[in-house]
């Protein structure tokens, strides 16, 4: 499916290194979502997003900073991250922040050395 | 927040039918019970939702008991291909959130 988009599909970083995570959708919806799945972990919550405002933040640590341009495009930046946050990081779109139909990007397989 | 419980894994051949069922005790009125499918590496997608009795669609069927308290995920005929890993969730259409939980490992073998 290519309605929800991610780059880079793989990324390996220092923990001094700053990069960022890109999610586009192509479905017209309204809300996105960040979502951080580690090994042996149920899927986390991170960020929601609605019409561009941050809605919900999940206590995330600072080193972990969003970014939604417009209703089609999410970032995740990243720097001075720890080797605890190698994980998948998932992105998703859905019409309304307020659905259950959420639909999932490939994700991005961060390993942090 | 309503949560759920259920298998951690089960197996099965092709072409049976597969049952999965998960316990949600506390479910509010306004909770949605939904399913969603995950493959390796890849992102959940989403499967099924219903709020009492039975839905169907062309992937699954889901049956929900009057009370509510449980419902089962009904995977006709599997095929290698259904192995994955099957999440159980109570969705409020008051909140923003998905919550996952561990869910069911299904492998499926020839």
């Amino acid at each position: 499916e290519t309605g929800v988009t991610q780059t880079p599909r793989h990324l390996v970083m220092g923990m001094t290194n700053k990069k960022s995570l890109k999610c586009e959708q192509h479905l017209g919806h309204n809300a996105m979502y960040w979502y951080k799945q580690s090994a042996k972990k149920p899927l986390e919550l991170m960020f929601v997003y609605s019409l561009e405002e941050r809605v919900e933040n999940n206590s995330v640590p600072s080193r972990f900073s969003p970014e939604c341009p417009n209703s089609s495009h999410l970032f995740l930046h990243l720097h001075t991250l720890q080797p605890e946050d190698s994980a998948l990081y998932l992105c998703a779109s859905s019409q309304d922040s307020r659905v259950a139909d959420q639909f999932f990007g490939p994700g991005t397989r961060l390993t942090v050395l | 927040l309503a949560k759920t419980t259920q298998p951690i894994s089960m197996d099965s051949y092709e072409g049976q039918e597969v049952n999965i069922t998960c316990s949600h005790n506390n479910i509010a009125t306004n909770d949605y019970i939904t399913w969603y499918q995950q493959f390796p590496s890849q992102g959940p997608r989403f499967i099924i939702q219903g709020y009492k009795t039975k839905v169907t669609n062309e992937v699954a069927s889901l049956f929900i008991p009057a009370d509510r308290k449980s419902s089962t995920l009904s995977l006709p005929r599997v095929s290698l291909s259904d192995t994955a890993v099957y999440y159980c969730l109570v969705v409020n259409t008051g909140r923003r959130a998905l919550t996952f939980g561990s869910g069911t490992r299904l492998q499926v073998q020839p």
